[in-house]
């Protein structure tokens, strides 16, 4: 079974610093993804960022990248220069090649402050 | 615009009366699928279709049935809501039911039930 584990319940970040959201997976599986969701207050899903278990390299887009850690199994956010739009609610989630759905983390609250 | 439609966005409800809630997409996506997210729990599968006519249970199907008779819609019925499913609900869509490709998802319908 594969599980998703968020640590953070809530966390706080001044606006233009970096926070680090963490994200730990448990799978058996070799051929997987990671995938980061924001969830405003107004309740929808949106897509962030992406990692499959085969990259090389740590994904980036704009100011989110994912710090991959295969052997560790974490695969954590880090928004750089907050913003305070980025105050959200954060999932983290994976699914696997041969999976049928997306297995969520409990999420963590972010509130960045001015 | 692609995107995946969710109606209603809200309602409200009393018990044991049935209700049904649309999920259209626009993308010709072969699977979809149901989430509910509850507080401290993040999202959780309830169905999913990996193509029209085909679908099948997730983690959380009591109380809930679905169908796919064409490809674009899957609607969730609660043929007898109870409280326990005041919930908020996505529905999601990828091009494919098989390997990691990215779930879009609707804006979500946040139901009570009384």
């Amino acid at each position: 079974a594969q599980k998703i584990t968020q640590t953070q319940p809530g966390m706080f970040v001044q606006e233009k610093e970096a926070v680090t959201l963490d994200c730990t997976y448990d799978t058996s599986d070799q051929s997987y993804g990671l995938f980061w969701y924001k969830q405003p207050s107004s309740g929808e899903m949106i897509f962030l960022i992406y990692q499959g278990s085969y990259d090389e390299q740590n994904a980036t887009e704009g100011r989110y990248s994912l710090n991959f850690q295969k052997a560790r199994k974490s695969a954590n956010l880090v928004i750089s220069a907050s913003q305070l739009g980025d105050s959200a609610m954060y999932f983290c989630a994976m699914r696997s090649l041969y999976g049928n759905k997306l297995v969520f983390g409990a999420g963590t609250i972010l509130r960045v402050k001015s | 615009e692609a995107q995946v439609t969710q109606n209603p966005r809200y309602l409200i409800t009393v018990t044991g009366k049935k209700l049904t809630v649309t999920c259209s997409q626009n993308m010709n996506h072969e699977y979809m699928s149901w989430y509910r997210q509850d507080p401290g729990l993040g999202l959780r599968q309830i169905y999913y279709s990996m193509n029209v006519e085909v679908t099948d249970k997730g983690d959380v199907p009591e109380g809930y049935k679905v169908s796919r008779k064409e490809k674009r819609n899957f609607p969730l019925i609660l043929e007898s809501p109870s409280p326990n499913q005041t919930s908020l609900y996505f529905c999601a869509s990828s091009l494919r039911g098989r390997g990691i490709n990215e779930q879009y998802f609707g804006p979500g319908t946040r139901l009570t039930v009384t």
